[in-house]
């Protein structure tokens, strides 16, 4: 167990809504990462977030959003949702932003769009 | 910018042989790099990092891995091969230069079978 905490761990809803995927970082970690993961691209880097402030994009799409609260969780805001949007999202969390520190990753939640 | 090439997609030994997983990264700052491990349907676990400490450095489950600056190559292996084993694998580098806006690279992955 990463102590990284990802709900739901799976979402199936249909093209054009939209989806909240949640994350609770280890405790005492300020970072705070997003990824996609999806058969065609691999892993995709997609936001980063350091104690509430985004320090970091990656790919990720004008129709995805995310935030992190004053209690360092994390949301996923997933919006317009397309078939291609079915992927693995994982949710990671650090220290700190030192290229040495170690990233930890929740188990992901599953989306499926239908 | 950086980047990771994990040489083999599959890669298949017997229970008992060792492995091998190659992987070749580029960067233009001091890297740090690592490799995750991802069991069917699980997250992606931490195997072992090297952050510019010894060059050999040892995971967890015995695998290591050795960082070569001369060959910009930072390969997984384990002497005896587990059937648990079988899993994906990822290398993943993150440079100095990224201090602040910190966000992995990670290769596309190289998946081990074991047969018994």
């Amino acid at each position: 167990d990463s102590g990284v905490t990802q709900t739901p761990k799976h979402l199936i809803t249909a093209t054009g809504q939209r989806v909240t995927l949640r994350c609770s970082p280890r405790s005492g970690d300020l970072s705070v990462y997003w990824y996609q993961q999806s058969l065609d691209q691999g892993l995709q880097f997609l936001i980063h977030y350091y104690n509430g402030e985004e320090r970091a994009k990656g790919n990720i799409l004008e129709r995805f959003s995310a935030q992190q609260f004053p209690d360092l969780h994390s949301e996923l805001n997933l919006s317009s949702l397309e078939l291609g949007d079915s992927a693995l999202y994982f949710c990671a969390s650090s220290v700190a932003v030192s290229p040495g520190n170690t990233i930890y990753f929740g188990e992901g939640s599953w989306l499926t769009v239908v | 910018a950086q980047s990771v090439t994990q040489l083999d997609s599959h890669v298949s030994v017997s229970e008992g042989t060792p492995v091998l997983l190659r992987c070749n990264y580029s960067s233009s700052y001091s890297p740090s790099l690592f490799w995750y491990v991802q069991h069917p349907n699980k997250g992606l676990q931490l195997l072992l990092k090297y952050t510019s400490a010894a060059t050999l450095v040892k995971g967890i489950n015995g695998f290591e891995a050795e960082f070569k600056k001369s060959e910009t190559s930072f390969h997984l292996t384990k002497p005896s091969a587990h059937m648990s084993d079988a899993a994906e694998y990822f290398c993943v580098v993150s440079d100095a230069r990224d201090t602040g806006r910190r966000a992995l690279t990670f290769g596309s992955g190289t998946r081990l079978q074991v047969q018994p």
